[in-house]
């Protein structure tokens, strides 16, 4: 079965430091997304990458091929950087191909 | 554009009725997903559609749940009846699709359905 693991399942940091959430997946994908999403519920795409990395603003997404995993990088994090972040995949071939695949989500929370 | 639009954001309705929700995808996407999130089972694919055509249904949880596409800007998700299990966010997204080299997704702002 294709699955999308997350680490952790629950964070809390202060104002300011380093954050790291980790992806990790069974099979090779086509590309991989990480989510944001806030309390009110509405879900965005920060990132889709099918290799390498990519930088916008404060947050870095990295992915291994190889090794079949992705890190999302939040430097000098804020209060607002609260929210649910979700690695999400698209895995080759027939059959639901097309639509992703979701791990649980890392609850992000940054205390003042 | 105004992203994907889904409606109602909110909806409560008790067991057994009919619920109708529904999606505008970002006009010129070519795919429309619909996703639906729970507490205990995270985000799951339900169907999807590429070029108004159903492709994958086999996430559809069972019979009393419905489809349609009719046109390019519109597709409607159907549970009739309607049971308390059946409460969750239902997402819709759209996009230009893999075979446009473009994987990118947009997500609408979800329904909430409550079934009492």
């Amino acid at each position: 079965k294709n699955e999308v693991e997350q680490s952790p399942q629950n964070l809390t940091a202060q104002e300011g430091e380093f954050i790291t959430i980790n992806c990790s997946y069974s099979v090779g994908i086509s590309a991989l997304h990480w989510l944001q999403q806030h309390p009110g519920g509405g879900i965005v795409s920060l990132f889709m990458l099918s290799s390498g990395k990519k930088k916008h603003g404060r947050l870095i997404a990295t992915i291994n091929i190889q090794e079949k995993h992705s890190s999302l990088h939040i430097t000098a994090s804020h209060p607002r950087d609260s929210a649910v972040y979700i690695c999400a995949v698209r895995f080759p071939g027939g059959g639901g191909a097309d639509g992703l695949t979701f791990g649980k989500g890392t609850h992000l929370i940054i205390q003042p | 554009d105004a992203g994907v639009i889904q409606s109602p954001r909110h909806e409560v309705t008790e067991m057994g009725q009919e619920v109708t929700l529904r999606c505008k995808p970002i006009s010129g996407h070519d795919y429309l997903f619909w996703y639906r999130q729970t507490m205990m089972r995270g985000l799951e694919l339900l169907i999807y559609f590429n070029n108004n055509v159903p492709i994958d249904d086999s996430g559809m949880p069972e019979d009393r749940f419905s489809a349609k596409m009719p046109n390019a800007s519109f597709s409607t998700l159907k549970i009739q009846p309607s049971e308390p299990r059946d409460s969750a966010v239902y997402f819709c997204a759209s996009s230009l699709g893999p075979r446009r080299g473009n994987y990118g997704y947009t997500f609408g702002s979800g329904t909430r359905l409550t079934v009492v």
